[in-house]
């Protein structure tokens, strides 16, 4: 099994283009989540999944959509980038929404 | 206050010493705690694993939960310098709320 894996490792952006993260998981998990991580910030919830065709909102949401067309990829889109999206982006995947999470290797973003 | 606080550290301790990790939560009803370790530029991945008070070890590690004092712990034994990397405890609510985590270098 790959388990979590992320598409691009890393990325430079200008401010206002938009792109898409890419997630993936192939352990069959219902629930998947991204986070970011910042420094002195911690990981911070942005979107998740708990099956196809369901998503919700975390702790930050804005600037950022996402969609569950199937069980294995879960995207999340930067509508246009801004400075302060630059982070590291963090996948996971997870049974059910309070299981043990597996994460992602993340993909790091900077916005210019 | 916020759900789970945790010291960002960082915290340098000499190989061999014993390391304390530790974290203080909000809410006395939370029943399931976690510890997560992310080594630099990868991902988090879960360390251990408790349910309710007490203790649970697992090899050089022991985390420890007192819910009187809303006060988690973990212990590594025989700290190496592959133990470092960043700690994160975590706790599940309706969702998993984590800490901050602690950065720790283990100095040879």
């Amino acid at each position: 099994n790959a388990g979590v894996t992320q598409t691009p490792k890393f990325q430079v952006l200008k401010t206002g283009q938009s792109m898409t993260l890419q997630c993936a998981q192939d352990m069959n998990h219902e629930y998947m989540s991204w986070y970011r991580q910042d420094p002195g910030m911690g990981l911070r919830l942005i979107h998740y999944s708990v099956g196809a065709g369901i998503t919700d909102q975390g702790e930050v949401p804005n600037g950022y959509n996402v969609s569950r067309s199937t069980t294995e990829d879960f995207p999340l889109r930067l509508l246009s980038a801004a400075p302060s999206q630059t982070s590291v982006y963090f996948c996971a995947s997870s049974w059910g929404r309070d299981n043990e999470q597996f994460f992602g290797p993340g993909t790091r973003l900077t916005v210019l | 206050q916020k759900e789970v606080e945790q010291d960002p550290g960082p915290l340098s301790v000499p190989e061999g010493a014993i390391v304390s990790l530790n974290c203080t939560y909000s809410n006395s009803a939370f029943q399931y705690f976690m510890w997560y370790r992310q080594y630099s530029r990868k991902g988090p991945e879960l360390l251990m694993y408790t349910y309710s008070s007490g203790n649970k070890e697992d090899g050089r590690f022991t985390a420890q939960v007192d819910k009187s004092s809303k006060y988690i712990s973990l212990f590594i034994r025989d700290s190496q310098p592959s133990d470092s990397a960043t700690y994160l405890c975590a706790i599940r609510d309706d969702k998993i709320i984590f800490g901050k985590g602690t950065r720790l270098h283990i100095l040879p």
